[in-house]
């Protein structure tokens, strides 16, 4: 059962360009997590807000969390074409349970 | 170098047999996963194990069987009565399976693609 629904499915900009991609989910999560997946590479965790947390940055990525709206939002500033790649949202509905992935945003930066 | 280890990074199935992936992982990590990816689609989530010994049936397991007799290694079958295997299969692992959010992290392996002759 997918949770989490990402938005764009896709999204060409060019470098240096702003990245803005959405996760909906469904049902009340502990906490929320971004990860990447280069084209035919496993998965690799960029960042993870809590519940209670609304913004968080890492680097040149800012994580949005709104609980009332059950939507998350991820930001690449200052895109590079080393970004390209997917990148999906994960949830766990409670402590300790399997987290659940959304279809994934498909970010495509040309040079 | 730590983390986790796929093999082989590409089967093939012949109709009727069974295949095993192989996953191993040496981060001391309590839990491990298998997802199944398909084309534009996310994760679903097959097995997973908490501790060695145990493991529970995730969303799709139907078809498939793992086995947790070590904590390093998680294998995962799938067998002749997963009727479309073709897939890219994902291993992952975490710290532990408690409710410290910041344990529930996974760690990836770079994959298998399994593909149906």
């Amino acid at each position: 059962s997918q949770q989490g629904e990402e938005d764009p499915q896709a999204l060409s900009i060019q470098e240096g360009e702003n990245a803005t991609m959405n996760c909906s989910y469904k049902t009340s999560i502990n906490n929320l997590q971004w990860y990447r997946q280069n084209s035919g590479r496993g998965l690799v965790h960029l960042i993870l807000i809590r519940s209670n947390e609304r913004e968080k940055h890492s680097g040149r990525l800012r994580v949005t969390l709104d609980t009332s709206k059950k939507s998350s939002s991820l930001l690449i500033t200052a895109s590079r074409a080393a970004d390209t790649a997917s990148y999906f949202c994960a949830t766990d509905a409670q402590a300790g349970t399997a987290l659940i992935f959304g279809k994934g945003t498909t970010l495509s930066v040309s040079s | 170098d730590g983390g986790i280890t796929q093999s082989p990074k590409y089967l093939f199935r012949k109709e009727g047999q069974n295949v095993t992936l192989s996953c191993e992982q040496n981060l001391n990590h309590d839990a491990m996963y298998w997802y199944r990816q398909d084309p534009g689609q996310g994760l679903r989530l097959i097995y997973y194990s908490q501790i060695v010994n145990d493991f529970q049936k995730g969303d799709i397991a139907e078809g498939y069987s793992v086995s947790r007799e070590k904590k390093e290694s998680f294998p995962l079958t799938v067998t002749s009565a997963q009727k479309n295997p073709t897939a890219f299969y994902l291993c992952a692992s975490s710290i532990h399976w408690t409710g410290d959010l910041a344990k529930n992290i996974q760690y990836f392996g770079a994959g298998t693609r399994l593909s149906v002759l």
